[in-house]
């Protein structure tokens, strides 16, 4: 069972659109990460959030944590080809276990 | 900094065979390394968690006897998939968790493409 649904499995834009990805949990995390992860490799880290309606801005992406702390959001502005890839939230257990979230491939294309 | 490696990159074995994989950090110490499973186009499901020195945990549905975790030292953990099977095939990554620091970040392995024919 997928505790951490994300939205939409999968989007495909045209290079400087925006767009957001969305995560949704039923329970409550300490914390909660976004990484991305290319073909073939390990997830890299984007971002962690912690505090319950935090933001926090990477660049052209901004993260969101959602006040209750079960939910949170992505958005990035002017899309890149380079931004393609499989973007994963994660909530972070008090155990300091990942619970990953079922993934959003995205495909930008120039 | 936090640099986690991974050996092999990709294996291929026949069915019935065991394949071991290596789990390195390569400049800091791990007390916990975190295994996963990706299959195609889904996300990482955390297998086990492995504490040095100690037994591992497994997660509900893993089979403890089938995928086998040493956690012997603070910078190695090894996973050995016995007896595989082509449903065993998929991507395994591993990730580290530094001892030093107070936070939960784990670092990820690049992963290891394991292909059983």
């Amino acid at each position: 069972t997928q505790l951490l649904e994300q939205s939409p499995q999968f989007l495909s834009i045209q290079e400087g659109e925006n767009l957001t990805v969305y995560c949704n949990s039923s329970s409550v995390f300490s914390s909660l990460q976004w990484y991305r992860q290319e073909p073939g490799e390990g997830p890299v880290l984007l971002v962690t959030v912690v505090t319950g309606g935090e933001v926090k801005k990477l660049k052209r992406l901004t993260f969101q944590f959602g006040d209750a702390r079960k939910d949170s959001s992505l958005h990035i502005t002017a899309a890149q080809p380079g931004d393609t890839g499989l973007y994963l939230c994660a909530g972070v257990r008090l155990s300091g276990q990942l619970t990953f979230g079922s993934g959003t491939q995205l495909t930008v294309l120039p | 900094g936090a640099v986690v490696s991974q050996h092999p990159s990709w294996v291929i074995c026949k069915s019935g065979t065991s394949v071991k994989i290596e789990c390195r950090s390569l400049d800091f110490q791990a007390t916990t390394m975190f295994w996963y499973r990706q299959f195609p186009k889904q996300s990482l499901m955390l297998m086990a968690t492995s504490n040095e020195g100690s037994k591992a945990t497994y997660e509900q549905g893993v089979e403890k006897d089938k995928f086998l975790i040493n956690h012997a030292s603070l910078t190695l953990s090894t996973l050995t998939v016995t007896s595989a099977h082509p449903e065993d095939s998929s991507f395994y990554i591993c990730s580290a968790r530094d001892r030093r620091e107070g936070s939960y970040e784990q670092y990820f392995g690049p992963g290891t493409r394991l292909t059983v024919t």
